[in-house]
């Protein structure tokens, strides 16, 4: 089964601390990898995807198709960041995402 | 360039009641999706518009809800009627391809609480 794991509903941190969110999927194919965030009366908008790897406001995510995972990560936290984080997979021809339940990322001054 | 606009913003309604949310894509994107949000989960898809047709509404509750895009423009999402368990924010989102990438830009949603 399709499926994007997001193990912790909540990840609070302290301003310039690292931050690692979890995501881990299952699919039985090469899917495409995206994390999506929600800032706070705003809506959802696309942060980044695997195949472009880049670098969004100082975040990055790497593939581990061993590990089925695509975790995201910054070095130095700030309190903007602050937000609604979803992993989002697609897949197969007609390119609908499949959401996580999504992770709140705290941080704290 | 204009994002995605979705009416009403909030709605309140009764069980077994009937309602109704508008959905304006970007202009000029081909692809629309409806994804029903329920408080605590992703987003999950409802179905899926290529231009006028319906390219996938395999977890739509076809016996209480519909959706339609006559024109290939703008949808509307239909519950009738409608259940508690039906509240949910209600999601829509277009998309365009270029480049073999494909990136799905969403409106502000409808929140729907049925009482």
């Amino acid at each position: 089964a399709q499926r994007v794991t997001q193990p912790e509903k909540l990840l609070s941190v302290f301003k310039g601390a690292p931050v690692e969110l979890k995501c881990n999927y299952s699919y039985s194919g090469s899917p495409e990898l995206f994390w999506y965030v929600q800032y706070s009366r705003q809506r959802l908008q696309l942060l980044l995807r695997h195949i472009s790897r880049e670098s969004i406001k100082g975040f990055t995510a790497d593939l581990n198709k061993g590990e089925t995972s695509f975790h995201l990560k910054k070095p130095f936290a700030q309190e903007e960041d602050s937000a609604m984080y979803y992993c989002a997979l697609t897949g197969g021809a007609t390119n609908k995402l499949i959401f996580g339940t999504g992770t709140l990322l705290a941080v704290q001054p | 360039e204009a994002g995605v606009a979705q009416s009403p913003r909030y709605k309140i309604i009764e069980k077994r009641q009937s309602v109704a949310f508008w959905c304006n894509p970007i202009s000029g994107h081909a692809t629309l999706y409806w994804y029903q949000q329920i408080l605590g989960q992703g987003p999950k898809l409802l179905i899926q518009f290529q231009n006028n047709g319906v390219v996938d509404d395999s977890q739509l509750p076809k016996d209480r809800f519909s959706a339609e895009r006559l024109k290939g423009v703008d949808s509307t999402l239909k519950i009738q009627p409608a259940k508690l368990e039906d509240s949910a924010v209600y999601l829509c989102a277009s998309s365009f391809r270029t480049n073999f990438q494909e990136t799905q830009y969403f409106g502000p949603g409808t929140r729907l609480l049925v009482l």
